[in-house]
């Protein structure tokens, strides 16, 4: 089983529409989660970190749910723009070594 | 903002060659990161350094190695190049706060090519 495993899609909506992708992640002692964009032919860049509570930033929001092990983001409002490859983010142990496990994204395509 | 800097965005290289990727930032990141991102394989770590003349191997470093004599440089070496390392390189930093893993910050990719 893959530490972080995401659908890959492509999830294929309109512009305005509302898309939510989950993640699952293997490792139950996981303390930090993000969400990263990465767009074509570019570095993943940080969208948005991941807190037990659940957080939202404009219409991106972002929730934990530790028992069953997965996180979600919602974007609402679906701008052309968004199109990209999102990328599920944990950090793979507790030894504060820094080191990060990426899930393989899920392409997200918004047409007009 | 964090900047991550790498040497080259794009570079071709023959097998046989030892080719070096540097990489630098600017924040006083204890910690940085070399993957390799290949189609359907997504991002792989192939070393890390979690402070100055620091090394752990990551997921895939049969090929590589790494040096890191300053904080703000981490260099990945390739010993001998060969086509199955042609691939996108990503450098990352983070900073090492106690108690908690900090996000990671990429600098723009080196796409290399070996012939």
């Amino acid at each position: 089983r893959k530490e972080v495993e995401q659908d890959p899609g492509p999830f294929n909506v309109p512009e305005g529409a509302t898309v939510a992708f989950n993640c699952t992640y293997s490792n139950s002692a996981s303390q930090s989660f993000f969400w990263y964009r990465q767009d074509c032919r570019k570095e993943p860049k940080l969208l948005m970190s991941v807190y037990s509570s659940g957080n939202e930033d404009g219409r991106f929001t972002a929730q934990l749910n530790r028992a069953s092990q997965y996180i979600s983001l919602l974007i609402r409002d679906s701008k052309l723009s968004d199109s990209a490859t999102y990328l599920c983010v944990v950090n793979s142990d507790s030894s504060n070594t820094g080191k990060l496990i990426f899930g393989q994204g899920t392409t997200l395509q918004v047409k007009p | 903002d964090v900047k991550v800097t790498q040497s080259s965005r794009y570079l071709v290289k023959r097998t046989g060659e030892k080719v070096f990727l540097e990489c630098v930032q600017d924040m006083d990141h204890e910690n940085m990161f070399w993957y390799r991102q290949d189609p359907g394989l997504g991002l792989r770590l192939i070393y890390f350094s979690y402070d100055v003349k620091m090394k752990e191997k990551g997921d895939i470093p049969e090929g590589y190695s790494v040096s890191r004599e300053k904080k703000e440089r981490f260099s990945l070496i390739l010993e001998s190049a060969s086509t199955n390392q042609t691939s996108m390189y990503l450098c990352a930093s983070s900073p090492h706060r106690g108690g908690s893993n900090q996000p990671q910050h990429f600098g723009d990719g080196t796409r290399l090519s070996i012939l």
